[in-house]
Formats: structure tokens, sequence, C-alpha cells
């Protein structure tokens, strides 16, 4: 079965410093990626996916990840960050084929210092 | 599309009583998930179905829970009878074939009281 860590369950972080929100996961082949983001009080929404091809992935809010086969890692990065990226994120990791389950890691809350 | 619907969005209900959340799938899709998400225990999938069909059910706690997809537009999440440590944000989810990619609904924060 797979599983995903996120070692991470809190970072703080200044507004306009770089960002890095770390993911591992645990599955016999490359499954498909996923980062979601969570705000107060709200459904999770998807940032980035991978499936196959460039391992860098861009999504929406000007995150990025970038997909270590060697690694099992799914990091996720931003340049610079806002007080609006104040919120929990999720990593998650589904099996290659069609009708599987997508599962999650533990969350990583973040904080942004003005 | 409206996005996956999830009613109610409260819910505070005495122990012992039955509990009723539902969902109404994004349309098109054919996956549908419900997660438990709680301070302790972060995100729990309780049980998935395709094409109306629960597929895995392994995530449920106990017999007092119970999920139904008549259709595949409306699935319900019952809890029968309702305990405090039940208390928790029940999040739906639907995917179609193509797409691993799952959207959420806004969820139901339940309090057991």
């Amino acid at each position: 079965a797979q599983s995903v860590t996120q070692p991470d369950i809190h970072i703080t972080v200044s507004e306009g410093a770089s960002l890095e929100l770390r993911c591992n996961y645990s599955y016999g082949a490359t499954p498909y990626l996923f980062w979601y983001v969570q705000s107060p009080g709200q459904g999770l929404q998807l940032l980035l996916k991978y499936f196959s091809g460039d391992t860098l992935v861009q999504g929406i809010k000007g995150f990025e990840a970038e997909f270590k086969r060697s690694q099992s890692s799914f990091n996720l990065r931003k340049p610079s960050v806002h007080w609006s990226d104040a919120a929990e994120y999720f990593c998650a990791v589904a099996p290659n084929n069609a009708g599987n389950m997508l599962t999650f890691g533990g969350g990583t809350r973040l904080m942004v210092k003005p | 599309d409206a996005g996956v619907i999830q009613s109610p969005r409260h819910e505070v209900t005495e122990m012992g009583q039955e509990v009723t959340l539902r969902c109404k799938p994004i349309s098109g899709h054919n996956s549908l998930f419900w997660y438990r998400q709680t301070m302790m225990r972060g995100l729990e999938l309780l049980i998935y179905f395709n094409n109306n069909v629960p597929i895995d059910d392994s995530g449920m706690p106990e017999d007092r829970f119970s999920a139904k997809m008549p259709n595949a537009s409306f699935s319900t999440l019952k809890i029968q009878p309702s305990e405090p440590r039940d208390s928790a944000v029940y999040f739906c989810a639907s995917r179609n074939r193509d797409s691993a990619e799952a959207f959420f609904g806004q969820g139901t924060r339940l309090t057991v009281v």
C-alpha cells in the first residue's frame, strides 16, 4: 500500500522569503502525485499534480514541485511567499491506474510572518 | 459546474442520535470519496466508490458508520448512533475516470455533544 510522509508539521517563514515543503512517498512504482492547499474552514484545493514527463511541474499561485524518483520525493516550492499563502498543505499520492484511491500525508501548516 | 456540494455545512447533535451527511459529486465524475479530518488523525479515507459501487471501505471506523451511493449524483454517510469521538470535519470528493485529480467539497463540520 502507498503512504505519504510530510516531515514538517509546522513551518514559519517571513513574507517574501522562499519556501520548500517536503513530501516523501512509499510506493512500488511511480505514482500520481499531488499537492493540495486548505485554508481555514475550507475544503482542499489542488495546487499542482504530476503524472509523468517533465519532473518539474508548475501550479497555481506561483507554486512548483519537483519529482525526484531516486529520493521518492515531491517537494513543493515557492520563490517568494505572500501572507495569503498561510494555510495547511497536503501532499497526496495515488497509484497510476484508474479507479484508485488517494492517500494523503499528515499536512504541513504554514505560517507567514510579516 | 458548482463543484462538489455537501450538506449540511455544520451539524450539532446529541450523542446517540443518527446523523446523515450528504454529498452531490461533480456531474460526470465516476469516483467518490468520503474523508474524515481531525486534529489528531489528519485526513483519513473512510470509503470510496467507483461507478456507485463501494470499492474500499476499510477506513470505516465501526459498524456505526455506513455509506451509500444510490446513483451517480448522490451519496450519504450515516452514523448511527453518533458518539462525541465522531466529531470531525467530513469531506466528500469526486473524480472522473480520466484523471486521478480529486475535487473536494467544503466539508461538514460535525459536533456530537
